[in-house]
């Protein structure tokens, strides 16, 4: 079974702080997604990485930056958190090619103040 | 712009019953198709999927029907359990490996 896992189910930060959200998966999958989760806007993408060391922006990268310096982590950062950062984070990953399917973390609900 | 819209935000089914979750595009481009099943402080889990060259694929009680001359896409449950009260997602595929997302419907089935 595929597994991913986030570092933190719950977060609680201060605005203007740096925020770490980590993500590992087991699998060995090429592909690694970040999204946020916002009531009435769905599932939004902010960064993924096909590759160690790869990243491309997804369709709301402002405010975010991420690494992937293996295969199994990626981490999402927040340089200086902000209030409309206050999202459910969710992580995903997936095999390149033949599936389309991506397999998701269980989400860091963080709260900036 | 919303390129997939879900534009029921909530759907009440009495168990038993066939639940429908609608799900309408924008980008004739989409070549691929899922449904995401998400209960409340979980991950959101694949359900099922369909090609944009099929119009039907089914998966014990779910199926799923594509309409591609007017951009749509349906969730058929049947019949409806208890278990199946959760947030449903579709999401389309853009590109090599990018996923686009609807808003979400919150399905509960009433027993």
């Amino acid at each position: 079974d595929v597994k991913v896992t986030q570092s933190s189910r719950y977060l609680v930060k201060r605005t203007g702080e740096k925020v770490f959200l980590e993500c590992v998966q087991d699998m060995d999958h090429e592909n690694m997604f970040w999204y946020r989760q916002d009531p009435g806007l769905g599932l939004r993408l902010i960064y993924f990485s096909y590759d160690v060391k790869m990243k491309e922006k997804g369709d709301i990268p402002e405010g975010y930056s991420v690494s992937r310096e293996k295969k199994e982590r990626f981490s999402l950062i927040l340089e200086s958190a902000s209030t409309n950062q206050t999202s459910m984070y969710l992580c995903a990953s997936n095999r390149q090619g033949a599936r389309y399917e991506q397999y998701f973390g269980p989400g860091t609900r963080l709260t900036v103040t | 712009d919303q390129q997939v819209k879900q534009n029921s935000p909530s759907l009440s089914v009495q168990e038993g019953r066939i639940s429908i979750l609608n799900c309408d595009y924008t980008n004739s481009m989409f070549d691929y198709f899922l449904w995401y099943k998400k209960y409340p402080a979980e991950g959101p889990t694949f359900l099922i999927s369909i090609s944009s060259i099929k119009d039907k694929n089914e998966d014990g009680r779910f199926t799923v029907f594509l309409n591609k001359s007017a951009k749509h896409l349906s969730l058929h449950i049947v019949p409806s359990q208890p278990g199946d009260s959760a947030v449903y997602f579709c999401a389309a595929r853009e590109g090599a490996q990018k996923l686009v997302f609807g808003q979400g419907t919150r399905l509960t089935i009433n027993p």
